[in-house]
């Protein structure tokens, strides 16, 4: 069955550096996510990406966040400086239009 | 309903019985609803979805409800097994993108 594969699945940096967080969706699907889960809490979306280009993003989804879809398979995840709070588990997901989104294992993202 | 922070409403059934797990949504413009299902460390997982021209749907041991009025929805699992045990969410989405708002879970517990 296929399925979104994410990597890595955990990830400790200090605060101020980069991270890149990569996924690859499932092959057919059209549209690539990334979503956000602090510890006990929701699922929060933070972009949806189709065609190329950000489809929606949301208030979280600021400056120094970006994705990019560098080949035909992985969908990215950038966060330029990060910070404490942004310590989560980060899932990538894919769907077709108007249906499921298939979601990965997610990458927990540990700042220190 | 939503949840703060940590605190997840919890739904304790015994094993065997049948349970029911509620979802208040906000927006009347949604027309195509999910439930995920989420276990400890993993990503969502999808279980069933139901469109907004529908008010019931039904899987293998699982049924989705839909009431448009008062905008709520409900997930019946029917012979909960101790494998049920997980984190439920609903979604919803509009059709004007593809972006899922994600509830704020119901954590279901089987006792054996």
């Amino acid at each position: 069955e296929p399925e979104v594969t994410q990597t890595p699945s955990h990830q400790v940096t200090q605060m101020g550096q980069e991270v890149i967080l990569r996924c690859v969706p499932i092959s057919n699907h059209l549209y690539f996510y990334w979503y956000r889960q602090i510890l006990g809490q929701k699922v929060e979306f933070l972009v949806s990406f189709y065609n190329n280009e950000i489809s929606e993003k949301s208030e979280i989804f600021d400056d120094q966040f970006s994705v990019e879809r560098p080949d035909g398979s992985n969908f990215t995840l950038k966060i330029r400086s990060t910070k404490l709070e942004d310590s989560a588990m980060y899932f990538c997901a894919s769907s077709l239009p108007l249906s499921e989104a298939f979601f990965g294992q997610g990458t927990r993202l540990t700042v220190v | 309903g939503e949840s703060v922070g940590l605190h997840l409403p919890t739904l304790s059934v015994q094993e065997g019985d049948n349970s029911i797990i509620n979802c208040a949504y906000s927006n009347s413009a949604s027309d195509y609803f999910i439930w995920y299902k989420q276990e400890s460390g993993k990503g969502p997982q999808f279980i069933i979805d139901i469109r907004s021209n529908m008010d019931k749907r039904q899987g293998q041991r699982v049924t989705v409800l839909l009431n448009k009025t008062v905008k709520h929805l409900s997930l019946q699992i029917a012979a909960t097994q101790p494998g049920d045990s997980a984190v439920y969410f609903c979604a919803e989405n509009n059709n004007a993108g593809n972006m899922l708002t994600f509830g704020g879970g119901t954590r279901l517990m089987v006792k054996p």
